[in-house]
């Protein structure tokens, strides 16, 4: 069965550095997601994407985020210049079209120390 | 802007009981309706969604939910529950007319099943 793959389960960065969290979207799907769950809270959206560009994005989505769909395959969520408060866990997301079901990924385990 | 309440933090049930996990949302625009499972270590699993038709709605592993729309619910529920049910449940939104597609939570119900 095909699924979302994310890597990797778990990243621990330091604060102010760098990271990429990176999915493998469900080869036929055209929508792209990200989202994040801080630890006891609830699920929160970030960003949508498709055809190569956001379609939305929260507030939460700010200058230090940003998306990427480098290849046909991958699809990346990259923090600039991570905070303590970014820590949580992320999920990607894929569906292949408007209002269908959305398929999530195991999630990847952000700890900013 | 669209909002989920699910009422109930925790949910703790015997084995074969009857269960029932309450969901109301808020919106100011018609919506899709949306019931997901996250079982340890693992993502979200769509269980069952509600898009249009029947307000009854079956889903996978013996669940079903209503959809009443005079009373803003979407509430889960299973006649019968077993062990490996124990996980937390999300209840979510999405506007049919947005382009993002986004989905708005809840903020999750754990299922603790006792044997």
């Amino acid at each position: 069965e095909p699924e979302v793959t994310q890597t990797p389960s778990h990243q621990v960065t330091q604060m102010g550095q760098e990271v990429i969290l990176r999915c493998v979207p469900i080869s036929n799907h055209l929508y792209f997601y990200w989202y994040r769950q801080i630890l006891g809270q609830k699920v929160e959206f970030l960003v949508s994407f498709y055809n190569n560009e956001i379609s939305e994005k929260s507030e939460i989505f700010d200058d230090q985020f940003s998306v990427e769909r480098p290849d046909g395959s991958n699809f990346t969520l990259k923090i600039r210049s991570t905070k303590l408060e970014d820590s949580a866990m992320y999920f990607c997301a894929s569906s292949w079209g408007m209002n269908t079901e959305a398929f999530f990924g195991q999630g990847t385990r952000l700890t900013v120390v | 802007a669209q909002s989920v309440t699910q009422l109930d933090s925790q949910v703790p049930v015997f084995e074969e009981a009857p269960v029932e996990l309450r969901c109301n949302y808020s919106s100011s625009v018609s919506v899709y309706l949306f019931w997901y499972v996250q079982y340890p270590n693992q993502g979200l699993q769509l269980l069952l969604k509600y898009l249009s038709g029947s307000t009854l709605v079956k889903g996978i592993n013996g669940f079903e939910a209503e959809f009443n729309k005079s009373q803003t619910s979407f509430h889960l529920r299973k006649p019968s529950v077993h062990i490996s049910d124990t996980a937390e449940y999300f209840c979510a939104v999405s506007d049919p007319n947005n382009a993002g597609n986004m989905l708005t939570f809840g903020g999750g119900t754990r299922l603790m099943v006792k044997p």
